[in-house]
């Protein structure tokens, strides 16, 4: 079993619309959770880190469930320019900041 | 102005070769990372190293070794190259201490003949 795992999409969706991701992980030990974009032959690019208490970055929000061992990222109103892949990230405690990455969601936003 | 820089962007090459990736930050940064991406869009660190601690992951095949000659620079030396080794190769870096961000260079995209 992978240790974080995410759908692969792709997502399909029209601009404007509202998407989620979930993405699970398995090591209960992680402590720190990412969201990174990274587009079609391109580097990854941290999006925003994700809290307990859930955060919001404008169109944005990340929620964690420790209890239940997953992460979500929610994207509102898409734009054209949203189009990527998204990719859950976790830090394990002592990992000495070595990132695990789930193999990414593709999202495709039309017009 | 380039944060993270990796050089060369494509390197194509026969099995069994010797080859190096250069990666060079001005970031200011202590930590890099060098991690690999394979053809199904998995992305595996590698290594983390800052200037007290060289962090291998124990997946990784003993014929690559990272080599650092100062704070700013953390190359990829990869012996005997064989075709799994294709993929695109990332080096990152990021200030030392939990939860730091880690900025991403472009990529190596690496192909094995």
């Amino acid at each position: 079993r992978k240790e974080v795992e995410q759908d692969p999409g792709p997502f399909n969706v029209p601009e404007g619309a509202t998407v989620a991701f979930n993405c699970t992980y398995s090591n209960s030990a992680s402590q720190s959770f990412f969201w990174y974009r990274q587009d079609c032959r391109k580097e990854p690019k941290l999006l925003m880190s994700v809290y307990s208490s859930g955060n919001e970055d404008g169109r944005f929000t990340a929620q964690l469930n420790r209890a239940s061992q997953y992460i979500s990222l929610l994207i509102r109103d898409s734009k054209l320019s949203d189009s990527a892949t998204y990719l859950c990230v976790s830090l394990p405690r002592d990992a000495g900041n070595m990132l695990t990455f789930g193999g990414g969601t593709r999202l495709m936003v039309k017009p | 102005d380039t944060a993270v820089s990796q050089t060369p962007k494509y390197l194509v090459t026969q099995m069994g070769n010797d080859k190096s990736i250069k990666c060079e930050q001005n970031l200011g940064h202590d930590t890099m990372y060098w991690y690999k991406q394979d053809s199904k869009k998995f992305l595996k660190i590698m290594f983390s190293y800052n200037n007290k601690e060289l962090i291998i992951n124990e997946t990784v095949p003993n014929r690559f070794s990272p080599k650092s000659p100062d704070k700013a620079h953390l190359n990829l030396h990869i012996n005997s190259l064989e075709l799994g080794d294709s993929a695109v190769y990332f080096c990152a870096s990021s200030t030392q201490g939990h939860n730091q961000p880690q900025h991403f260079g472009d990529g190596t995209r690496l192909s094995i003949l």
